[in-house]
């Protein structure tokens, strides 16, 4: 049972914003740094977004984060096929001493 | 170009053991962390801890305490994951990922390639 919360689906037409938020908690999201995974189908995770709103090197800048107290979001403009995938936020909890993932969101282009 | 390659998938019954590697280059090891994170069919991402590649400390998640050991050799730069007492519901892609954890800092960077691990009689 994950701590973190997200929409298990979001969909948007080539070209379009679309957003992805993340519910936690005081000892996760409201104290930590957030990250965010993509996950094409069949491959392993990807590194997205780190430390809230940081893109590593060879992120497009059409990928975004924020966070806001204990929530975060991850915002996809100008959406491509390319995006269509498993997206995950997530973040050390103090409480449970562990990292934990977001319960996932899958992102389809119509 | 920072690498992780897994080893390959394993077949075991319940009660076994597996022990999965992840050998990495292309950076210096001894400076970072080692993590390891579970896939269940059709599931989400679970973690299962990590390792100092300098200090060789781990922190493993709660539930897996007591069937999980997680080790490091420095000198071939490898990383190993062994499960014990696995049941059917540790069938899963298993994968490593070059870990920051230092500073209030907490992600993966890079990942191997995933391992699929099942677990039948």
């Amino acid at each position: 049972q994950s701590v973190l919360t997200q929409p298990p689906s979001a969909s948007g037409t080539p070209g379009q914003r679309v957003t992805i938020s993340c519910s936690g908690s005081s000892s996760n999201i409201g104290s930590n740094t957030v990250n965010w995974y993509q996950q094409l189908p069949g491959a392993a995770p990807k590194l997205l977004i780190y430390s809230n709103n940081q893109r590593p090197s060879g992120v497009p800048d059409r990928f975004s984060g924020s966070k806001s107290g204990t929530s975060a979001s991850l915002a996809i403009s100008g959406l491509q096929s390319e995006d269509e995938a498993d997206y995950y936020c997530a973040a050390w909890d103090d409480s449970l001493n562990a990292y934990v993932f977001g319960t996932g969101t899958k992102v389809t282009v119509l | 170009q920072v690498q992780l390659v897994q080893s390959g998938a394993e077949v075991k019954k319940p009660g076994a053991s597996v022990k999965v590697s992840c050998k990495a280059s292309d950076y210096t090891f001894s400076r970072s962390s080692i993590g390891w994170v579970r896939q269940a069919p059709g599931q989400g991402l679970e973690w299962m801890g990590w390792i100092s590649g300098y200090t060789g400390n781990t922190n493993y998640e709660q539930k897996l305490q007591g069937r999980v050991t997680m080790t490091t050799d420095t000198s071939t730069s490898t990383a190993y994951m062994e499960l014990r007492s696995l049941r059917s519901d540790d069938t899963a892609v298993y994968y490593c990922g070059r870990a920051i954890a230092a500073s209030g800092l907490y992600y993966f960077d890079y990942w191997g390639q995933g391992t699929l691990v099942t677990v039948s009689s």
